[in-house]
């Protein structure tokens, strides 16, 4: 079945340290991959999205390329800070079948100290 | 514009109580999940709506766990009898269908704790 693999944490880097965070799927046909972002007691919100193979997913200085030669949508920033401190989600949703189900990977806690 | 809006954000209760979680999805969208999060076993869809009727509940755990969703803007997720191991944040999520383009949006969950 349909699985998301993410790099497991926590990571810890200092403010404006570059961070990557892995991700990588399995799926059968071309689905949409996602982040999401959970702060501290809340739900989760969309981070940024692509749909289809070499789509760049771009927001808040975060960004992540889809993949698909090497099923992988990584995450990135160039320069984190105190406020990403969060835990990040990469998930997949199959686009056929009319499917709404999202498959997410176990979350990778960051934490950015001053 | 409101969020999804979960109700209550804690719950804490002795095993073997009912327990009812509720949701309101965000007006307009007509697709609803039920998420239950565990350090354990991450983020697991329960079961998800699409315009009111129950699509896919594999993910409930067993029968001890039912959800309704009797009109567009209310869900209710009910565990009875709980047991300590239903212990965790369950999150709503609601999103409008058509088009890949539209993501869920999170209630801020409940953080249920069976003693």
């Amino acid at each position: 079945g349909d699985s998301v693999t993410q790099m497991e944490g926590p990571v810890t880097l200092s403010e404006e340290a570059f961070l990557t965070i892995n991700c990588t799927y399995t799926a059968t046909g071309y689905p949409s991959l996602f982040w999401y972002v959970q702060y501290p007691g809340e739900g989760l919100q969309l981070l940024l999205k692509a749909t289809k193979a070499d789509d760049k997913g771009s927001n808040k200085g975060f960004e992540a390329t889809y993949r698909k030669e090497t099923t992988s949508f990584h995450l990135e920033k160039g320069s984190v800070q105190v406020s990403d401190s969060a835990v990040y989600f990469c998930a997949l949703r199959r686009t056929q079948g009319g499917s709404e189900k999202l498959v997410f990977g176990k979350g990778t806690k960051l934490t950015v100290n001053p | 514009d409101a969020g999804v809006i979960q109700s209550p954000r804690h719950e804490v209760t002795e095993m073997g109580q009912e327990v009812t979680l509720r949701c309101k999805p965000i007006s307009g969208h007509n697709s609803l999940f039920w998420y239950r999060q565990t350090m354990m076993r991450g983020l697991e869809l329960l079961i998800y709506f699409n315009n009111n009727v129950p699509i896919d509940d594999s993910g409930m755990p067993e029968d001890r766990f039912s959800a309704k969703m009797p009109n567009a803007s209310f869900s209710t997720l009910k565990i009875q009898p709980s047991e300590p191991r239903d212990s965790a944040v369950y999150f709503c999520a609601s999103r409008k269908t058509g088009g890949v383009n539209q993501p869920q949006h999170f209630g801020d969950g409940t953080r249920l704790s069976i003693l």
